[in-house]
C-alpha cells in the first residue's frame, strides 16, 4: 500500500518562505507530485520529481530524496493567492495508474 | 479550464433517489479517475479506468457504481446514498502510461445527500 504524510497547516506573511514537507511509503515508486487547490476550485499541477534533486519553477521549487522517502515543495515571495492546500501525490509500481494523494497542507498567507 | 468536464457542478440528492455524475475529457488522455473529497481528508482514490478498463475498486461500496463508456467519458452512478457520501467528488485523467507526471483534474460535483 501507500501513505503519505504531510503537515495539516502552516502560516506565514506575505514575502516570505514556506517550506511543506511530504514523508511516504509506498512498495514500489515512479515519482511525487504537488497539486494545489484553492477554496472551491480543482486541483491543479504544479510539479513532479522522478530523480532525487530540486526542480525550480518560478517562485516554486521541488525536491525529492528517494533513499530518505521524502520531498518538500518551498513557495517563495509568498502572495495572498498563494492560500490554498497544497497536496503532495505519488504514483506507485504497485497499482497501475494509482495516483495516491496525502491529506494536503492549508497555507494561509497574511499581510 | 483544464480539459476535463463534470458535470452536474450541485447535486442534492434523496437517500432513496438514482443519479448520475458525468465527467468527459478533451485531451485524448486513456486514464480516468474518481476521487472523494471530504472536508478534513485526503484525496479519496474510488476507481481508475486505463483504456476503458477498470484497474482499481478502493474497496468502494457497491452503491456507486462507475461506467466508462469510452476514454473521453466517465460516469458515476449513484443509488440509495447516505448521507456520509456527501462531499466532492472529482473526476481525472492522465496520459495513462505508467510513468506519466501530471493528472487533469475537473472543477467537481458537489454532492449532498438528504
Amino acid at each position: 500500500g501507500q501513505s503519505l504524510e504531510q503537515p495539516s497547516e502552516v502560516t506565514a506573511v506575505e514575502g516570505a518562505i514556506v517550506q511543506i514537507n511530504c514523508t511516504y511509503q509506498t512498495s514500489g515508486f515512479y515519482g511525487l507530485s504537488w497539486y494545489q487547490q484553492h477554496d472551491g476550485g480543482a486541483p491543479t499541477f504544479l510539479s513532479y520529481n522522478a530523480l532525487d534533486g530540486l526542480e525550480e519553477t518560478g517562485r516554486f521549487s521541488s525536491f525529492l530524496s528517494r533513499s530518505d522517502s521524502y520531498g518538500y515543495l518551498l513557495l517563495q515571495e509568498l502572495q495572498m493567492k498563494d492560500s490554498a492546500s497544497y497536496f503532495c501525490a505519488v504514483r506507485g509500481t504497485d497499482s497501475w495508474g494509482k495516483l495516491q494523494f496525502g491529506a494536503g497542507t492549508q497555507v494561509v498567507v497574511t499581510p | 479550464e483544464t480539459g476535463v468536464t463534470q458535470t452536474p457542478r450541485h447535486l442534492v440528492m434523496g437517500m432513496t433517489n438514482k443519479k448520475s455524475l458525468k465527467c468527459e475529457q478533451h485531451l485524448g488522455h486513456n486514464a480516468m479517475y474518481w476521487y472523494k473529497q471530504s472536508a478534513k481528508k485526503p484525496l479519496e482514490l474510488m476507481f481508475v479506468y486505463n483504456f476503458k478498463e477498470q484497474t482499481e475498486n478502493n474497496s468502494v461500496p457497491s452503491r456507486f457504481s462507475p461506467e466508462c463508456p469510452n476514454s473521453s467519458h466517465l460516469f458515476l452512478h449513484l443509488h440509495t446514498l447516505q448521507p456520509e457520501d456527501s462531499a466532492l467528488y472529482l473526476c481525472a485523467s492522465s496520459q495513462g502510461d505508467p510513468v506519466d507526471t501530471e493528472a487533469f483534474f475537473g472543477q467537481g460535483t458537489r454532492l449532498t445527500v438528504v
